[in-house]
């Protein structure tokens, strides 16, 4: 089983719409959580960190469910910008790896 | 401010060959780690300098990896002699050390290694 899983997509969104990512960790003892975007070709770049109580920032909320070990990502009136693949990242206390999941692929169409 | 930085972009390169990448982190992090992804998988922490100590080399696939961080500035990775495998993208990140709480890891654009 892998330690991050995500639907790897593509999701195929018309512009202006609301779409939402899941993923799950199998690790109860991760500590962190974020979001990374990575568009094609470059580096992954930090999205936005994923708090126990929520958070937003603008048009993208985060979500985590540390019962169920589950992450989510929402993105409001999506902007054909936002089309990239979108990585779920989680960190063990205890170190600095980061631990990626896979990637969702996002279109976002006009 | 200068990101990360890593050369070469690209290396094309025969099995049984040598490659060396490099990463010159940004500066004043202490912090550098090198990551992997190989094609159609998750990208995979290598490994993690402080400075120019290994903090954690758990990530390193075998032996035929090296990576050094000589002065604590920029790092190295060699690989020694190459296989088919090894392709895919070499991601170099840094950090600075935390005071508690989790650092931002700043990625720097990657080498895409192709091993023939």
């Amino acid at each position: 089983r892998k330690e991050v899983e995500q639907d790897p997509g593509p999701f195929n969104v018309p512009e202006g719409a609301t779409v939402a990512f899941n993923c799950t960790y199998s690790n109860s003892a991760s500590q962190s959580f974020f979001w990374y975007r990575q568009d094609c070709r470059k580096e992954p770049k930090l999205l936005m960190s994923v708090y126990s109580s929520g958070n937003e920032d603008g048009r993208f909320t985060a979500q985590l469910n540390r019962a169920s070990q589950y992450i989510s990502l929402l993105i409001r009136d999506s902007k054909l910008s936002d089309s990239a693949t979108y990585l779920c990242v989680v960190n063990m206390e205890s170190n600095y790896q980061l631990i990626w999941g896979a990637g969702t692929k996002l279109i976002i169409k006009p | 401010e200068a990101g990360v930085t890593q050369f070469p972009s690209h290396s094309v390169i025969e099995k049984g060959q040598t490659v060396t990448l490099r990463c010159d982190p940004i500066s004043g992090h202490d912090n550098l780690y090198w990551y992997r992804r190989v094609m159609g998988k998750e990208i995979k922490f290598l490994l993690h300098f402080v400075k120019e100590s290994k903090q954690d080399e758990s990530g390193m696939p075998n032996n035929r990896f090296l990576a050094e961080r000589t002065g604590g500035t920029y790092s190295t990775l060699k690989v020694q002699p190459a296989e088919l495998e090894d392709s895919g993208v070499y991601f170099c990140a840094s950090s600075q050390v935390g005071t508690g709480g989790f650092n931002e890891q700043f990625f720097g654009p990657g080498t895409r290694l192709t091993v023939l």
